[in-house]
């Protein structure tokens, strides 16, 4: 059973378009997250949403715009693809950081390869 | 600021040999966490352990072993007895309060056990 599902694992596509990345998790958290891995490895938080509410919003470009129709589910959409948005994309899951008592807490998705051409 | 440093960017060694990842970290809070994660060549992240703020044991597991020090704001790892199977990139991260529910991440080491 996979905790954080994401698909695609790998997205080309042409400047301009528009993609989207699905997130689903079935631990039962309270919180989603999207992280960016860029070509240098560095990982940085996007967005978190809290019971489908925007919590986190780290100055991304509004081309990009997550989506939470519930609590199990974080889409990203992505409008007018740029080559710099060549990226891993992470999804992400947890409980309330003041809540996660024994559990590990963040469990990731494997990640979205996108490569824009 | 809130922020994690892992001043090895890349890190060498032969099997067998013991090798420490260091990672300092800065935050204003009192309570927090702090983990470790590998991401081996196939990209996952593996989450290897979290670490509670007012928990200041240093903790092994297996060949993995962990020294938190408050007081030096540390949180460095050690694998003992490496192996080619540890070669990986390795992120130490922060969460950086009860209050806050996300991670940042240090700059990561790579590491390349050779055999």
């Amino acid at each position: 059973d996979t905790a954080v599902s994401q698909t695609p694992k790998y997205l080309v596509t042409q400047m301009g378009n528009d993609k989207s990345i699905k997130c689903e998790q079935n631990l039962g958290h309270d919180t989603m997250y999207w992280y960016k891995q860029d070509s240098k490895k560095f990982l940085k938080i996007m967005f978190s949403y809290n019971n489908k509410e925007l919590i986190i919003n780290e100055t991304v470009p509004n081309r990009f715009s997550p989506k939470s129709p519930d609590k199990a589910h974080l889409n990203l959409h992505i409008n007018s693809l740029e080559l710099g948005d060549s990226a891993v994309y992470f999804c992400a899951s947890s409980p309330a950081a003041s809540r996660m008592g024994r559990d590990k807490g963040y469990t990731f998705g494997s990640g979205t390869r996108l490569t824009v051409v | 600021a809130q922020k994690v440093t892992q001043a090895q960017t890349e890190i060498s060694v032969v099997e067998k040999e013991d090798v420490t990842l260091d990672c300092v970290y800065e935050t204003r809070d009192t309570t927090y966490y702090l983990f470790w994660y590998k991401q081996p060549p196939s990209g996952e992240l593996v989450f290897l352990i979290r670490r509670n703020s007012f928990d200041e044991q240093n903790e092994i597991s297996g060949r993995y072993s962990w020294n938190f020090q408050k007081s030096t704001s540390s949180f460095n790892f050690t694998i003992t007895a490496s192996q080619v199977v540890d070669s990986a990139v390795y992120f130490c991260a922060l969460s950086p309060s009860y209050n806050t529910d996300k991670l940042i991440f240090g700059t990561g080491t790579r590491l390349q056990v050779f055999p």
